[in-house]
């Protein structure tokens, strides 16, 4: 089954400063990773997806990559505000039904001002 | 639109009763729900899939015994926590997916936290 691999653990970064975050993902047939916003206690919330026929993604200060053939993609974070800091979760599914999300481990942002 | 609920929001309970969690998919219908568990500081992990009328789909090591899960309708799943035990003590999230229009997007549900104590 697909496995998700998520670096770093903790990130701390000033405000102003951007923030990146990378998965890597192991079953080839995935072609949907969405990218979630955890606050303590609360659910998950979707910030931004990307499918396997785009390389790149942005809305606002952050942007997602894609790299199919090295099978891994990437949170970026601009001008990172206190607001952003949270456990940030990617994922990867196979776009069919049924099929779940595979979450990687999380990294948790710390923004500090 | 596209909105999850569960109920209840936290549970306290003693160890070896039962303990029942909804989610309800409140203004589409899903066809298919997901059960994840997290436990503090850890990552979502995918407890079973739900597909409305069939039987739910266990992941390795999650007791299916234990762990009843009932997609009765289009808008409602069910986990059952059987004679839970302390180890159980989690926070149980669902998910849904709107195969009619969203097909990959999952939306969440504010989850439940269990105490079993």
């Amino acid at each position: 089954g697909e496995n998700v691999e998520q670096h770093p653990s903790t990130l701390s970064v000033q405000e102003g400063d951007s923030a990146v975050i990378k998965c890597t993902y192991s079953d080839s047939a995935s072609n949907y990773f969405p990218w979630y916003k955890q606050e303590l206690g609360k659910r998950p919330q979707l910030i931004i997806d990307i499918r396997s026929n785009v390389g790149e993604k942005k809305d606002q200060r952050i942007a997602v990559t894609l790299n199919k053939t090295a099978k891994h993609f990437s949170l970026h974070i601009t001008e990172t505000q206190p607001e952003d800091s949270a456990v940030y979760f990617c994922a990867a599914s196979i776009s069919q039904a049924g099929t779940a999300l595979i979450f990687g481990k999380g990294t948790t942002l710390s923004v500090s001002s | 639109g596209a909105v999850v609920s569960q109920h209840p929001s936290w549970v306290i309970c003693k160890s070896g009763t039962s303990v029942k969690i909804e989610c309800r998919s409140l203004d589409f219908q899903a066809t298919t729900m997901f059960w994840y568990r997290q436990f503090p500081k850890q990552s979502l992990m995918l407890m079973a899939t739900s597909n409305e009328g069939s039987k739910a789909t266990y992941e390795q090591g999650v007791e299916k015994d234990k762990f009843l899960i009932n997609h009765a309708s289009l808008t409602l799943s069910t986990l059952t926590v059987t004679s839970a035990h302390p180890e159980d003590s989690s926070f149980y999230i669902c998910s849904a997916r709107d195969l009619l229009r969203r097909t990959e997007t999952q939306y969440f549900g504010p989850g439940t936290r269990l105490l079993v104590l």
